[in-house]
Order: structure tokens, then sequence, then C-alpha cells
């Protein structure tokens, strides 16, 4: 069975800095997705960024980057430059080639003026 | 461009009543499907995942059941509503093959009283 641990449930920045969110997770798959999402007050889902095991090279999206350390089975989130409209609860999440997908338990971001 | 629907946006339901929630992508097909539910500040609970018509698999025991009657269609029921079933359901899609990230609905927020 997988699991995915978000340790942080709450954290906090001002404008314009960096926030770090971390997550880890354990499996015995070797294939395997892992993504971030976002759940904004409207509480719809998005996705953030992905990343595919089998790629080294840590994923960035505009001021979103991953730090995926595979051995450790460590999958951070580094917001860059951050605004008010990324306040919001994120979410780590694994997701297997055969479609079984699991959740963390989220970290609520607030970006403080 | 595809889409995903969920209704109704909210419900209240009696304990012991049924329940019936409708999910509808379009815009792609054999489309895999999923159902969450998520308790209030918390992440999300796999239940039930589809990788195809009358393909359903079961995460979690419970008094919930999903059926798909057709390949953009998702449906999650009910005979008699628990106080506990209570929460935000979301469903959520991705293509059969690819990179697995998931779109999620506007979720339906159930009240059972």
């Amino acid at each position: 069975a997988q699991t995915v641990t978000q340790s942080q449930p709450e954290m906090s920045v001002q404008e314009a800095e960096t926030v770090t969110l971390s997550c880890t997770y354990d499996t015995s798959e070797s294939n395997y997705y892992l993504f971030w999402y976002k759940q904004p007050p409207s509480r719809q889902m998005i996705l953030v960024i992905r990343q595919e095991a089998y790629k080294q090279q840590n994923a960035t999206e505009n001021r979103f980057s991953v730090n995926f350390q595979k051995a450790a089975k460590s999958f951070s989130l580094k917001i860059s430059d951050s605004q008010l409209g990324d306040t919001a609860m994120y979410f780590c999440a694994f997701h297997t080639n055969a479609g079984k997908s699991t959740f963390g338990d989220g970290t609520t971001l607030t970006v403080k003026p | 461009s595809q889409t995903i629907h969920q209704w109704p946006a909210t419900l209240v339901q009696p304990v012991g009543s049924p329940l019936s929630l409708e999910c509808t992508v379009e815009g792609t097909s054999n489309p895999n499907l999923y159902w969450y539910r998520q308790a209030a500040g918390r992440g999300l609970q796999l239940l039930f995942y589809s990788v195809g018509i009358g393909q359903i698999s079961s995460e979690v025991p419970q008094n919930l059941s999903a059926s798909r009657p057709q390949d953009r269609q998702f449906i999650l029921s009910s005979k008699k509503l628990l106080l506990s079933d209570s929460g935000f359901y979301l469903c959520a899609w991705h293509g059969a093959s690819g990179t697995y990230e998931q779109y999620f609905g506007p979720g339906t927020r159930l009240t059972v009283t």
C-alpha cells in the first residue's frame, strides 16, 4: 500500500518570499507519478506540477519547482516570489500505472501581504 | 477541450435516505474516473476508481457503491445514508494514457442530518 505524508499542516510566508512544502511517500512500486495539487477557498482542485518517477530532472513550472529525491522518497514543492493568490491548501499525491492514487492530508499555506 | 460536471452542488439528506451523485466528462473518451471524499480541512480519501465501463475498484468498505453505465458517466450511490457520509465529494478523471494528472469536478457538498 502507498502512503503519502505531509508533515506541515499549516505554513505562512510573506508576499514575494520563498516557501517550501514537504512531502514524503512510501511505496514498493517502481513506476509512478507524483503531483502537487492546489485547493483554494473555492475548493476547486487544480494541478500545480507533476513529476515522473523515472525522470531524474526536477520539474519546474514558472514559480513552482520540486525537489524530487527518489531514494529518500521525498517530493517537496518550492514556491518562489509568493503571491496572495497562492493562498490555498496544497496536496501531495502519488499515482500508480494501475490507476490508484493516494493523497496526503494537505498543507494550508497562507501568503501574508 | 475537456470538461467535467458534477451535480448536485449541494445536498442535504436525512439519515437512512438514498443517495445518487452524478459525474460526467466531456471531450474525451475512455477516461479513468475517480470518486473521492474530503472531510473538512482534510485530504482526499479515494473511494472508487474505474478504468472502463462496468469496471469499478473499491478502496474503502462502506455503504457506498459506484457504477459506470457509460464511458463518460460515473455515479456514486447509497441505499441508506449514515451521518458519517457527510463530506465534500469530488469526481476526477485522467486520460487512459499519459502522465496521469487528474482533473477535478467542482464537487458536491453532502450534509446528512
